[in-house]
């Protein structure tokens, strides 16, 4: 298994235009999560998926950003009409379920970096 | 609101002394924290957890401890490595939310 992928790692784009991200999680996780980091911060939740359904998503996800995950393996996040303040690390991980109490590690991909124009 | 703080955003370390990076967070809910390392590029990789039932944890070098009166959880790397060097951040999630909270980040440079 090569961990999460991402792609592209590097898109640059101009405003206005719409982007789409992939990830694709470690086969036999079925929690997906999608952060966004921008410059000195950590990151920041988006949503996050358990099999195909979105069951949470941030605030901070406008009505310009979706992310699906159908049938439950990879998933696309797509930023529509692109702003310069999209410009930020988009980081996909996964996790698996675990028995009894305890949270799950989350194991990170390398991120998409979008520069807005 | 910022439920998670990592009030120092470097720190410069001599090869073979301890690291220590400290984190606070606000949020009474959260029962489970974890420290993430990443390097230039790369996405966060996991370093170590804590359950909020646990006041201590030690893998190897790292060690986390967790004061929950205090809601104050830090990480001590001994002895630390210039591999050490890198952007460290502590996360807090509740069980059951899958809503991981993480810090700013402590950017760690280990002095050869």
């Amino acid at each position: 298994d090569t961990g999460v992928s991402q792609d592209p790692r590097h898109k640059i784009t101009k405003r206005g235009q719409n982007v789409t991200f992939r990830c694709d999680p470690i086969s036999e996780h079925n929690r997906l999560y999608w952060y966004r980091q921008t410059l000195g911060q950590g990151p920041e939740f988006l949503t996050y998926f358990q099999n195909e359904a979105q069951l949470e998503k941030s605030r901070l996800l406008s009505d310009r950003f979706s992310a699906e995950r159908p049938k439950g393996s990879f998933s696309t996040l797509e930023i529509q009409r692109t702003e310069q303040g999209d410009s930020a690390m988009y980081l996909c991980a996964s996790s698996s379920r675990t028995g009894g109490s305890g949270a799950n590690v989350l194991t990170f991909g390398a991120g998409s970096r979008l520069t807005v124009l | 609101d910022q439920q998670v703080k990592q009030n120092s955003p470097s720190l410069s370390v001599q090869e073979g002394r301890i690291s220590i990076l400290n984190c606070d967070y606000t949020n009474s809910m959260f029962d489970y924290f974890l420290w993430y390392k990443k390097y230039p590029a790369e996405g966060p990789t996991f370093l170590i957890s804590i359950s909020s039932i646990k006041d201590k944890n030690e893998d190897g070098r790292f060690t986390v401890f967790l004061n929950k009166s205090a809601k104050h959880l830090s990480l001590h790397i001994v002895p630390s490595q210039p591999g050490d060097s890198a952007v460290y951040f502590c996360a807090g999630v509740t069980s059951g939310t899958y809503k991981y909270i993480f810090g700013t980040g402590t950017r760690l440079k280990v002095l050869a």
